[in-house]
């Protein structure tokens, strides 16, 4: 089966800094794509980064990086210069390539607070 | 602007009633989801659609029930057979297969009177 796994239920950064969100994943398929989303108190979730299995090259949107280590099946999210408005829920997800859906699994989700 | 629309934005339910959360896109997706969330838990899939008049049960699908007659609509009707019905229910949808993410609604937070 499927599963995602995020084992810091809570972190919290100093504004400014830096600071990285575990997540591991168990899968028997080859193909599949990871996702991070970012779930603020307005509760909307909202696409953070995605990264294709297939891809070595670790995937950038501005402060935000993430390291894929394929072999070790982590895929953890870096925040760069934190910033107040990065407070909220972030969770990790996964999906198989060419399934028969476009399914989702989730992880229990990491409370980032931003501190000033 | 384009987007997804759920309504109402907080739901009330009395024992023994049926309820239904609705979800609307106009970004013209193929495939549309229904998720529920809990408490210290991620997001669990109810029910997913990839196309109209088509949907499969996804992890926990007792105790609800949906519809796709059209390719915009996506409701979710709550159950009296669903014993426990309190959560936020959120509603997705997607273009397709690929790495095309999808995109999420405001969600419905459904309570038991």
């Amino acid at each position: 089966a499927q599963t995602v796994t995020q084992s810091q239920p809570e972190m919290s950064v100093q504004e400014a800094e830096t600071v990285t969100l575990s997540c591991t994943y168990d899968t028997s398929e080859n193909n599949y794509y990871l996702f991070w989303y970012k779930q603020p108190p307005s509760r909307q979730m909202i696409l953070v980064i995605r990264q294709e299995a297939y891809k070595q090259q670790n995937a950038t949107e501005n402060r935000f990086s993430v390291n894929f280590q394929k072999a070790a099946k982590s895929f953890s999210l870096k925040i760069s210069d934190s910033q107040l408005g990065d407070t909220a829920m972030y969770f990790c997800a996964c999906r198989h390539y060419g399934g028969a859906t476009n399914k989702l699994i989730f992880g229990t989700g990491t409370l980032l607070a931003v501190q000033p | 602007d384009g987007g997804i629309t759920q309504s109402p934005k907080y739901l009330f339910r009395k024992e023994g009633q049926n309820v239904t959360l609705s979800c609307e896109q106009n970004l013209n997706h193929d495939a549309m989801y229904w998720y529920r969330q809990d408490p210290g838990q991620g997001l669990r899939l109810i029910y997913y659609s990839q196309i109209v008049n088509d949907f499969q049960k996804g992890d926990i699908a007792e105790g609800y029930s949906v519809s796709r007659e059209k390719k915009e609509s996506f409701p979710l009707t709550v159950t009296s057979a669903q014993k426990n019905p309190t959560a936020f229910y959120l509603c997705a949808s997607s273009i397709g297969q690929g790495v095309q993410p999808q995109h999420f609604g405001d969600g419905t937070r459904l309570s038991i009177l």
